[in-house]
């Protein structure tokens, strides 16, 4: 069975710009969670789907949003990129409910210029 | 509040050690820990989970270890190995529903 998978691997952009990551689940997951790795804050909680809906959120800026797709692959924008954006952003999918046992994906890291 | 750390962020071991990663969490209302295991370039790797009606798992090799009295929790490593080189992170979930991380410990083993 395929791992999360995550694109792109790494992503390049100046402040201001926009970006959309994706993220797509293991087979039969439905649960998919972001999460945002920095090597002061560690890995923070940015937002959790479960069936095409947003069941819990980290505090993270509007600036971030997220979504799902009916087929559970998931996408997350951050637009106005600020420098301190720049970090490794991980995706995780989970068979169970409400945060256990997730998977992650390698991430994607986004370097902010 | 809501937090999770580690007590120490580098533990060195010589090779066919046994090697001892402590978190302590401050959610008493927690329920679920979990364990993973962090390689450079590579996402956090699932090792082992925990449910607070327990005290004690087991894996291959590994072993978690919770004591809800002074809200800690271990991951042991049994006759480490140089592939056990990583970052090792505890996580618990509170009622936020949400898995919060510590900050990770670097396992480094010499040998």
């Amino acid at each position: 069975k395929a791992g999360v998978t995550q694109t792109p691997r790494y992503l390049i952009k100046t402040r201001g710009q926009q970006v959309t990551l994706s993220c797509s689940p293991i087979s039969g997951h439905r649960s998919v969670s972001w999460y945002q790795q920095t090597p002061g804050q560690g890995l923070q909680f940015l937002f959790e789907y479960f069936s095409e809906t947003q069941r819990n959120k980290g505090n993270f800026p509007g600036r971030f949003s997220g979504r799902q797709f009916s087929n559970s692959r998931s996408e997350m924008n951050v637009s106005t990129l600020e420098l301190g954006d720049s970090a490794l952003y991980l995706c995780a999918s989970s068979l169970a409910d409400w945060g256990e046992k997730l998977f992650f994906g390698s991430g994607t890291q986004l370097s902010v210029l | 509040g809501e937090s999770v750390g580690l007590h120490l962020p580098t533990l060195s071991v010589q090779e066919g050690d046994n090697s001892i990663i402590n978190c302590a969490y401050s959610n008493s209302a927690s329920d679920y820990f979990i364990w993973y295991k962090q390689e450079s370039g590579k996402g956090p790797q699932f090792i082992i989970d925990i449910r607070s009606n327990m005290d004690k798992r087991q894996g291959q090799r590994v072993t978690v270890l919770l004591n809800k009295t002074v809200k800690h929790l271990s991951l042991q490593i049994a006759a480490t190995q140089p592939g056990d080189s990583a970052v090792y992170f505890c996580a618990d979930r509170g009622g936020a529903q949400k898995l919060v991380f510590g900050q990770g410990t670097r396992l480094t083993i010499n040998p």
